[in-house]
């Protein structure tokens, strides 16, 4: 089974503060994702990669980075966290197109 | 660009009736569809997909899809539901030239199973 592993199920920071959110895929997956899913919003594409150091903006990129290093392993930094990026935050990972995308549990981010 | 639109953002439901959750998209270039499920505190997982084929595509738990070209649909339906169906629904699209298999959603659709 494909294994999506994201570091934190919870995780409480402060205005201002920069805030790293890891993830981990075992498939040797060439893409990988974050998203962030807000009530009635649905879930919303912030950053992608479709290979190791290549990185491309979703629909909300604003506020956010990515770094990937390894080809495992995407990164989502919220340079100075503000209130307005509490959510729930998803990484996925998945071969080619048309191929089913793959999700973690999520974090659950709060910024006070 | 695409757009996917879940026409119903709560579905109350009995347990044993059908249950119908509908989907509509907009793309200027053909998709591939996808329904995913989320269950409480989880992340999503795949139901179905519609790549190419017959146009009545089955997946797990019982549950199928059939996309409608003419009218851009992709409708969720399964005839006799479960407690353990109590969970959100999402509808997604991916086109089939794009590089880096993006997805978008639509909003979800929340289903609540009765006894």
């Amino acid at each position: 089974d494909v294994k999506v592993t994201q570091s934190s199920r919870y995780l409480v920071k402060r205005t201002g503060e920069k805030v790293f959110l890891e993830c981990v895929q075992d498939m040797d997956h060439e893409n990988m994702f974050w998203y962030r899913q807000d009530p009635g919003l649905g879930l919303r594409l912030i950053y992608f990669s479709y290979d190791v150091k290549m990185k491309e903006k979703g629909d909300i990129p604003e506020g956010y980075s990515v770094s990937r290093e390894k080809k495992e392993r995407f990164s989502l930094i919220l340079e100075s966290a503000s209130t307005n990026q509490t959510s729930m935050y998803l990484c996925a990972s998945s071969f080619d197109r048309g191929q089913p995308q793959h999700f973690g549990d999520g974090t659950r981010l709060s910024i006070l | 660009a695409q757009s996917v639109t879940q026409l119903d953002s709560q579905v109350p439901v009995f347990e044993e009736a059908p249950v119908e959750l509908r989907c509509n998209y907009s793309s200027s270039v053909s998709v591939y569809l996808f329904w995913y499920v989320q269950y409480p505190n989880q992340g999503l997982q795949l139901l179905l997909k519609y790549l190419s084929g017959s146009t009545l595509v089955k997946g797990i738990n019982g549950f199928e899809a059939e996309f409608n070209k003419s009218q851009t649909s992709f409708h969720l339906r399964k005839p006799s539901v479960h407690i353990s169906d109590t969970a959100e629904y999402f509808c997604a699209v991916n086109p089939i030239k794009a590089a880096g298999n993006k997805l978008t959603f639509g909003g979800g659709t929340r289903v609540l199973v009765k006894p």
